[in-house]
């Protein structure tokens, strides 16, 4: 069955240095969405991607945050100078209907 | 009153129990909703969509009251495996612009 894949599974990063966190939605999906999710609290939407750009994004989503799909796989989100209060798993999720989301495993970023 | 509410539990039942979770959401013109299940520590992953009909997969069956604005889902025969957070998922606006709204969880113990 296809998934979504992301990596890495946990990055720990020093406060204001850039991360890129990395997926790599299903092959025929068309819509990709970037998820964090603060241990306890629920999950909050960050940025959807739709032909090459960006569709939605939230008011978390601010110029701290940039995504990118570099090939045809790849989905990148950055975030250019990390905060302690980036600290959060980031889902990154794709479908080939808008209602729907798949999920990948989620990378646990650690900042310190 | 919150865009998606849920009694976040915890719900603590004996193998074999029925149990039913509510989901109250606020926007009226919502479209479409949905039935997450998340284990600890891990992606979410769709249950279930939730139709105006009602809707039955297995042990699992999801309905939908608009008149009173809100979801619910009834596991029957729970087992140990059921246990997680069950997440409810509410599409808050219509045509192609849709936005997902997840509420905080239900959490669901299902104890030997």
């Amino acid at each position: 069955e296809p998934e979504v894949t992301q990596t890495p599974s946990h990055q720990v990063t020093q406060m204001g240095q850039e991360v890129i966190l990395r997926c790599v939605p299903i092959s025929n999906h068309l819509y990709f969405y970037w998820y964090r999710q603060i241990l306890g609290q629920k999950v909050e939407f960050l940025v959807s991607f739709y032909n090459n750009e960006i569709s939605e994004k939230s008011e978390i989503f601010d110029d701290q945050f940039s995504v990118e799909r570099p090939d045809g796989s790849n989905f990148t989100l950055k975030i250019r100078s990390t905060k302690l209060e980036d600290s959060a798993m980031y889902f990154c999720a794709s479908s080939d209907r808008l209602e729907f989301r798949f999920f990948g495993p989620g990378t646990r970023l650690t900042v310190l | 009153r919150k865009e998606v509410e849920q009694d976040p539990g915890p719900f603590n039942v004996p193998e074999g129990a029925t149990v039913a979770f509510n989901c109250t959401y606020s926007n009226s013109a919502s479209q479409s909703f949905f039935w997450y299940r998340q284990d600890c520590r891990k992606e979410p992953k769709l249950l279930m969509s939730v139709y105006s009909s009602g809707n039955e997969d297995g042990r699992f069956t999801a309905q939908l009251n608009r008149a009173s604005q809100y979801i619910s889902l009834l596991i029957r025969d729970s087992k140990l495996s059921d246990s997680a957070t069950y997440l409810c998922v509410v599409n808050t606006k219509g045509g192609n612009n849709r936005k997902l709204i997840w509420g905080l969880g239900t959490s669901l113990a299902v104890n030997p």
